[in-house]
């Protein structure tokens, strides 16, 4: 069945940049019936989706407005996993981030959770 | 971007009762783009049912999704233990393409 495992630090200082990995397993990072997504999810903002990966015969990236000029996905092939580098980080942006697989119609396929705190 | 609005903010039942959860968009939604998730503490969210009204894979029978253009209803018939959790809908759709309601908190009464 498909997983998709995270990984990154925890904790963040301001200004500097938060990244995170998704390894996915079951499926491909370029199969072009799917989107590799991160959302994350806090008290203040509830559950924010902040962009998507894909693959349409090239890679496309789409970005939430409110990060755009922050944010940066990278999928990799060789790792079949794909990352979220969030640059300037602010306690603003203390969450849970998630991975997810959107399939379909749905998000059908989470990762476990990262607990993100920014702080000095 | 589309505001999805539920309610009520707290639901509080007994075990055994039904559960109605309401979903309401700020603009038509596309039925085949209105899914449900549940989510339990410290866990991700779990895809309950997609496109209005298809069960995810796995999801019992006693949950059941409904509705059409800014309205849409999330029934769970008979309430057991487990069902007690957060319930969010999620619309896909214009941009941003994905968005998320608030939040149904079901809880024991």
């Amino acid at each position: 069945q498909v997983q998709l495992q995270q990984s990154g630090p925890g904790l963040v200082k301001p200004s500097q940049t938060l990244s995170l990995t998704c390894v996915i397993s079951g499926d491909s990072v370029s199969s072009n019936s799917v989107a590799w997504n991160w959302i994350r999810q806090s008290p203040s903002r509830g559950l924010e989706w902040l962009g998507r990966t894909y693959y349409r015969s090239k890679w496309y990236n789409d970005y939430a407005v409110s990060v755009k000029s922050r944010l940066t996905f990278n999928p990799d092939t060789s790792k079949n996993q794909f990352s979220l580098q969030l640059k300037s980080v602010t306690p603003d942006d203390a969450a849970v981030y998630y991975c997810a697989r959107h399939y379909g119609a749905a998000f059908d396929i989470w990762g476990q959770g990262t607990m993100v705190t920014v702080s000095s | 971007e589309i505001v999805l609005t539920q309610s009520p903010g707290t639901l509080s039942l007994s075990p055994g009762e039904r559960a109605t959860l309401s979903c309401r968009a700020s603009q038509s939604v596309s039925s085949s783009f209105l899914a449900w998730y549940q989510q339990k503490p410290g866990q991700a969210p779990r895809l309950l049912i997609y496109a209005t009204s298809n069960r995810a894979t796995g999801i019992p029978d006693r949950f059941s999704g409904s509705g059409s253009g800014t309205d849409f209803t999330l029934t769970i018939s008979r309430l057991e233990p487990e069902d007690f959790a957060v319930y969010y809908c999620q619309q896909y759709g214009s941009s941003p393409p994905y968005t998320f309601g608030q939040g149904t908190k079901l809880e024991i009464k």
